[in-house]
């Protein structure tokens, strides 16, 4: 398996609240992504790095910012969280651009926003 | 944003039999994935496809890379309960960077 670590696993918080979710990973590939997963969506792709601080928005970014400041780390950042932003957070990561793009899973976060 | 249409949605079958699902899309992919995610954890990846007409296989699933590109299948040879889960496929589409773009998923179960 990918190393690949997501934290925290599950939080509760309030609306209006700041949040950060962190996704680890110990296999310093270059591509990280930030996914959200809710009933009849499937995968939806936030944002992505390719590289230290080269980020970039995916299919449904607002409400939602990221860092990464070492190739290990990616942080999801919701400045003011709301009700719609409760979901399962999965971070990827993969090795190469383009056509053999193989992405690797995180076991997830569940964020449910009161 | 664009989604892949996966079918069926969900599937109830006995132990032993063949599983077949399959993704359409109305644009062309380079690649496809197929995932498999259990409760409560992330998606596995099962098999990529690369080319178009290929037939990939991995235990007793086998894939296949449709010849238009803008398909692809999954089946499942003789389904065991471990199979049980939700398939998603995915696709990359020429020049739209790294991003895949995934079905709605598959679900599974399996009848003892």
């Amino acid at each position: 398996d990918a190393g690949i670590t997501q934290s925290p696993r599950h939080k509760v918080t309030e609306t209006g609240t700041p949040v950060t979710l962190r996704c680890h990973q110990t296999e310093n590939h270059r591509y990280m992504y930030w996914y959200r997963q809710d009933p009849g969506h499937g995968l939806r792709l936030i944002h992505y790095s390719y590289g230290v601080k080269d980020t970039d928005k995916g299919e449904v970014s607002d409400g939602y910012s990221v860092s990464r400041s070492k190739t290990e780390d990616f942080l999801l950042t919701l400045e003011s969280a709301t009700s719609s932003q409760t979901s399962v957070y999965f971070c990827a990561i993969s090795d190469t651009s383009g056509r053999d793009n193989e992405q690797f899973f995180g076991p997830g976060t569940r964020l449910t926003v009161l | 944003g664009q989604q892949l249409n996966q079918s069926p949605q969900s599937m109830f079958i006995q132990e032993g039999e063949d599983v077949s699902m399959n993704c359409t899309s109305s644009s062309i992919f380079n690649t496809w994935l197929w995932y498999k995610q259990e409760p409560g954890e992330g998606p596995v990846l099962l098999i990529a496809l690369y080319k178009a007409g290929e037939l990939t296989s991995n235990g007793r699933l086998t894939a296949q890379f449709g010849i238009t590109r803008k398909d692809s299948f999954l089946n499942i040879s003789a389904s065991i309960p471990s199979d049980v889960g939700i398939y998603f496929c995915a696709g990359l589409i020429t020049g739209g960077g790294n991003k895949l773009t995934f079905g709605t998923g598959t679900q599974l179960k399996v009848e003892l």
